[in-house]
């Protein structure tokens, strides 16, 4: 059985901080990861792809992936209160469907 | 507006009721998805297509539900002899590639009464 779990939260962070999001994995086969953003009855919006080892920056985001450790994460750095949304961290393996994890809750506090 | 457009985006149906919602991906991605999210849950995978083709269908999907995408364009996801229990977010989304992320519509929410 493939998962992918996370933290439910609420993780709470003040304003201006930086948010942490985490995500572990369990089929070494992956081969893609991503991170969605889903504010409340909204659905989901993709705001980070990565493939490979290492960091990915795209603005205040960036992913960090650990094939060997199976931990994908999410930094959200000078978070703001519009961050405040359910994070859910999506992994592709080997063939077309994702997997998806319920979701981190995060809050910003101004 | 290129993105995923999906209708109705409200439908209140009596149990027992068929519904039918529908899927426009964006136009040139070829993989199509159909979701179907609860409260507090991640999306959870009801049905995917490769153009015309129907792929995959979760096992948790019961002979009530089917979907089709005749022209490899737009899709269509029917429930039979709704319940209460189907009751949820219907989400379709479209990818471009095998390795690349969905895109979301703005969702179909259900209430079976």
């Amino acid at each position: 059985q493939k998962e992918v779990e996370q933290n439910s939260g609420p993780l709470s962070v003040p304003e201006g901080a930086i948010a942490s999001l985490n995500c572990t994995y369990s089929d070494r086969g992956s081969q893609s990861f991503f991170w969605y953003r889903q504010y409340s009855g909204k659905s989901p919006e993709l705001i980070m792809s990565i493939y490979s080892n290492g960091d990915k920056e795209d603005g205040r985001f960036t992913a960090q992936l650990n094939k060997a450790s199976q931990y994908v994460s999410l930094l959200i750095r000078d978070s703001q209160p519009s961050d405040s949304a359910t994070y859910l961290c999506a992994v592709k393996p080997s063939n077309y469907q994702l997997i998806w994890g319920a979701g981190t809750k995060l809050i910003i506090k101004p | 507006d290129t993105g995923v457009s999906q209708d109705p985006r409200h439908k209140i149906t009596k149990r027992g009721q068929n519904v039918t919602f529908r899927c426009d991906p964006i136009s040139e991605h070829n993989r199509l998805y159909w979701y179907r999210q609860t409260l507090g849950q991640g999306p959870e995978f009801l049905t995917y297509f490769q153009n015309e083709a129907q792929l995959e269908k979760s096992r948790l999907l019961s002979d009530r539900f089917s979907a089709e995408r005749p022209k490899g364009s737009f899709s269509t996801l029917e429930i039979q002899r709704t319940e209460q229990g189907d009751s949820a977010m219907y989400l379709c989304a479209s990818s471009p590639g095998t390795r690349d992320g969905a895109f979301f519509g703005q969702g179909t929410r259900l209430t079976v009464v």
